[in-house]
């Protein structure tokens, strides 16, 4: 299983564009890389999901160099309700592989 | 997008009591479910993989007769906590898998199930 590093926490003010990139070392050939967001007592919520390059929704945005070793999760002009805690996962994208939850990335969205 | 629900939403139960959590997908059918277990502040510790129709895949240190689950079904999957103690208090989360096409996979989680047991 790829193992996933991210910032523990973040800080930003209401308006700014976030990104929280994550690292993935050994991310497999066919491994998908998938961020999700939780608040507290609720559960993860699926955010966007890529295997190369950009990927693009209405909230957030991927970025993911060509080696995939690492990515980008962009969220654009965030508000308050973006405060969170935010996860990348990486795996298999055609069978039944487990995924493992990191640590997570915290974001304080400060007025 | 797909729907997971739980039930219940949350549970106080007795020290020594057993209690179930169901967990459905609404609008679409899982073959695989998964199971995690969370604690306050801490990231989701996956507890069990489980497939319909067959035995759950439990993770090291997850006692499985403790942790009982069942996928009789290709929406229902059920964890029950068996002579639950108060260090078995937690927030329990499933989720289950969307098999993919073009874009991979994606997990869909469940809203999750507070559980104290006193």
């Amino acid at each position: 299983l790829a193992k996933t590093t991210q910032p523990i926490s973040m800080d930003s003010y209401e308006g700014q564009e976030v990104n929280i990139t994550c690292s993935h070392n050994n991310i497999a050939t066919n491994d998908y890389i998938t961020w999700y967001q939780q608040f507290p007592s609720q559960g993860p919520r699926f955010i966007i999901q890529g295997y190369k390059t950009k990927v693009t929704n209405e909230v957030a945005s991927l970025f993911i160099p060509a080696d995939r070793k690492s990515s980008t999760l962009s969220l654009p002009r965030v508000s308050l309700s973006d405060t969170a805690v935010y996860y990348c996962l990486v795996g298999d994208g055609g069978g039944y592989q487990k995924v493992t939850f990191g640590t997570g990335t915290k974001l304080q969205v400060i007025p | 997008g797909a729907v997971v629900s739980q039930h219940p939403s949350w549970v106080i139960c007795k020290s020594g009591t057993s209690v179930k959590i169901e967990c459905r997908s609404l609008d679409f059918q899982a073959t695989t479910m998964f199971w995690y277990r969370q604690f306050p502040k801490q990231s989701l510790m996956l507890m069990a993989t489980s497939n319909e129709g067959s035995k759950a895949t439990y993770e090291q240190g997850v006692e499985k007769d403790k942790f009982l689950i069942n996928h009789a079904s290709l929406t229902l999957s059920t964890l029950t906590v068996t002579s639950a103690h108060p260090e078995d208090s937690s927030f329990y989360i499933c989720s289950a898998r969307v098999l993919g096409t073009v874009s991979g996979d994606e997990q869909y989680f469940g809203p999750g199930t507070r559980l104290t047991v006193t």
